[in-house]
């Protein structure tokens, strides 16, 4: 069964910083792996997607990664801004698409 | 195109009526999914069709809840009778391609209060 995981839950960074979250998966049969992005009361905005063929994706401040092998993604936001500050959330698509419980981001200004 | 359209956005009942969520897909995308959001669980897929057809519903939780897509650009999701445990917020999404290929594209949820 795929189990994905979110580490931290939480995390708090100066205005500036680069930063790195992680996402973890338990089986690497996967077609793909989404990163999203959540505002409070609000849906989910896709920020990049990687094939399971592709290492990472970029857009603009964002960079992610996969390791299908070890079963690990990371979302690296670069200059991070207090508009920035929100809940990142991973799915991973295999025979389920399966999320973790996110990260809630909070920048500080 | 407007995206994934959701309606309501809000919807207060209460225990033991009828709930019905509506979803219209983006237009071409031919699978479409319902999760269910709680701070507890957090994201939970419910079920998915593809090209209308339903595929997998082993997350819909019981026999209260079911769900239809009679046509590419319309599903709807029943909760027949609500109880206070269902308060989450739902979300609709759809894709191009079975199992999410290309990636999902979400709607901005109906947030349900049963009370």
């Amino acid at each position: 069964k795929q189990e994905v995981t979110q580490i931290p839950a939480a995390l708090s960074v100066p205005e500036g910083e680069n930063l790195v979250l992680n996402c973890s998966f338990t089986d690497s049969a996967i077609y793909n792996l989404q990163w999203f992005r959540q505002d409070p009361g609000k849906g989910l905005t896709s920020l990049l997607l990687i094939q399971s063929s592709q290492r990472e994706q970029t857009s603009g401040r964002l960079n992610a990664s996969l390791d299908k092998s070890s079963g690990r993604s990371t979302l690296y936001i670069a200059a991070s801004q207090p508009g920035d500050s929100a809940t990142y959330l991973c799915a991973v698509s295999g025979d389920k698409i399966i999320f973790g419980k996110g990260t809630r981001l909070h920048i500080l200004p | 195109d407007a995206g994934v359209i959701q309606s309501p956005r809000h919807e207060v009942t209460e225990m033991g009526q009828e709930v019905t969520l509506r979803c219209k897909p983006i237009s071409g995308h031919n699978s479409l999914f319902w999760y269910r959001q709680t701070m507890m669980r957090g994201l939970e897929l419910l079920i998915y069709f593809n090209n209308n057809v339903p595929i997998d519903d082993s997350g819909m939780p019981e026999d209260r809840f079911s769900a239809k897509m009679p046509n590419a650009s319309f599903s709807t999701l029943k909760i027949q009778p609500s109880e206070p445990r269902d308060s989450a917020v739902y979300f609709c999404a759809s894709s191009f391609g079975q199992g999410a290929s290309y990636g999902y594209t979400f709607g901005s949820g109906t947030r349900l209060t049963v009370v």
